[in-house]
């Protein structure tokens, strides 16, 4: 069974259009990330949360925001999608409390941005 | 310097060979470490976890040398099956706790025939 889902699987969306990507766990682990990965690229990390702590890094642009209602679900929004966001957007999630800290991903969203 | 390092790939290697991955790590406060892999257009999935010194798991054995600040991956007897991207993954601190993962460039292994 999936414990991170990710919804949509793939995404189209007009250049500056908004889009929202959503992220939802059945781990109930305290820290959910978002990472961008295009193309031969690795993961790169844009944000996360650590419980209800916000950490954005610092090179992540004004465009990316995010939302985390609750500990099982999380919310990736561009606000004005650009050709250069075409990428794939993983959600991974992660727990501080016990031995494993390990990371688990979800699938994945494809974004595409016409 | 980036706080994760990998190898530059990709490897090409044949179906039998050993191959070795290392990656380094700048935060001398990390604890633990991670390999994991990662197919075309799929999701990274972990292979392997390492603690301590070290993890071996069938064909592969991870090693992390603190005092270096470095994490190797080993492949035994490689098959067709093992051509993935191997991604070495940090923690980075934060407030006192380890709860940002951080990823290296990956490294690309292709096992020929």
């Amino acid at each position: 069974d999936a414990m991170v889902i990710q919804n949509p699987r793939y995404q189209v969306t007009q250049f500056g259009k908004p889009v929202t990507l959503s992220c939802s766990q059945t781990l109930n682990h305290n820290v959910m990330y978002w990472y961008q990965q295009k193309s031969s690229q690795a993961p790169k990390l844009l944000f996360h949360y650590y419980d209800k702590d916000f950490n954005n890094e610092a090179d992540t642009p004004d465009n990316f925001q995010s939302r985390r209602p609750n500990t099982s679900f999380c919310f990736l929004d561009i606000r004005s999608p650009g050709l250069g966001d075409a990428a794939m957007y993983l959600c991974a999630t992660s727990s501080t409390r016990g031995a494993n800290t390990e990371a688990f991903f979800g699938q994945g969203t494809r974004l595409t941005v016409v | 310097r980036k706080e994760v390092e990998q190898d530059p790939g990709p490897f090409n290697v044949p179906e039998g060979a050993t191959v070795a991955f290392n990656c380094t790590y700048s935060n001398s406060a990390s604890q633990s470490f991670f390999w994991y892999r990662q197919d075309c257009r799929k999701e990274p999935k972990l292979l392997m976890s390492v603690y301590s010194s070290g993890n071996e798991d069938g064909r592969f054995t991870a090693q992390l040398n603190r005092a270096s600040q470095y994490i190797s991956l080993l492949i035994r007897d490689s098959k067709l099956s093992d051509s993935a991207t191997y991604l070495c993954v940090a923690p980075s601190l934060y407030g006192g706790a380890t709860n940002k993962l951080i990823f290296g460039t990956g490294t690309l292994l292709a096992v020929q025939p």
